[in-house]
């Protein structure tokens, strides 16, 4: 059975830091692995999926890299900015539906 | 333009009731989901429609009832409610169910609360 841990569960950072979010998962047997952002009380935005086939994807100031052998992801965000905060969700899919992660709860202070 | 809309955005009923919750997809998408979100903020998949097709079905009681009247909408219905239904229930949709998947687009999510 697939399971999703996020590390840290919560970060506070200065703004203007970079800050790494981890993300693990126990079958290494998945088809891609996307990483979500929730803000409070709304739905969740789609940010990167990377394919099992890739190793990194980039968006503006976000980098997900996966190391599918190892069963891990890192979301890399550059120059954080107090609009960053939110929650960030993990999900891998495989055989199964997507398998989400708890989260990372992430709060830049200006 | 909303990609994903669902109504009511927060629902407070009582035990023992019947409910419903609606969702729609303006994306052209063939996939639809539901997912519950707990109060410990897990969320996990419900059910999967491709085409209005069921594909997926979790360890869900079956007094949730997924309906999908077309392509565009996939709505949930639930009976006789329980206190643990108690969560925020969210709506996706994807381009295809395939097994590489697309990226999935959620909607603003319901709030049920069962009192």
């Amino acid at each position: 059975k697939q399971e999703v841990t996020q590390i840290p569960a919560a970060l506070s950072v200065p703004e203007g830091e970079n800050l790494v979010l981890n993300c693990s998962f126990t079958d290494s047997a998945i088809y891609n692995l996307q990483w979500f952002r929730q803000d409070p009380g709304k739905g969740l935005t789609s940010l990167l999926l990377i394919q099992s086939s890739q190793r990194e994807q980039t968006s503006g100031r976000l980098n997900a890299s996966l190391d599918k052998s190892s069963g891990r992801s890192t979301l890399y965000i550059a120059a954080s900015q107090p609009g960053d905060s939110a929650t960030y969700l993990c999900a891998v899919r495989g055989n199964t539906p997507l398998v989400f992660g708890k989260g990372t709860r992430l709060s830049v202070i200006a | 333009d909303t990609a994903v809309s669902q109504t009511p955005k927060y629902l407070v009923t009582q035990m023992g009731n019947d409910k419903s919750i609606k969702c729609e997809q303006n994306l052209g998408h063939d996939t639809m989901y539901w997912y519950k979100q707990d109060s410990k903020k897990f969320l996990k998949i419900m059910f999967s429609y491709n085409n209005k097709e069921l594909i997926i079905n979790e360890t869900v009681p079956n007094r949730f009832s997924p309906k999908s009247p077309d392509k565009a909408h996939l709505n949930l219905h639930i009976n006789s409610l329980e206190l643990g239904d108690s969560a925020v229930y969210f709506c996706a949709s994807s381009q295809r169910s395939g097994i590489s998947g697309d990226t999935q687009y959620f909607g603003p999510g319901t709030r049920l609360t069962v009192l």
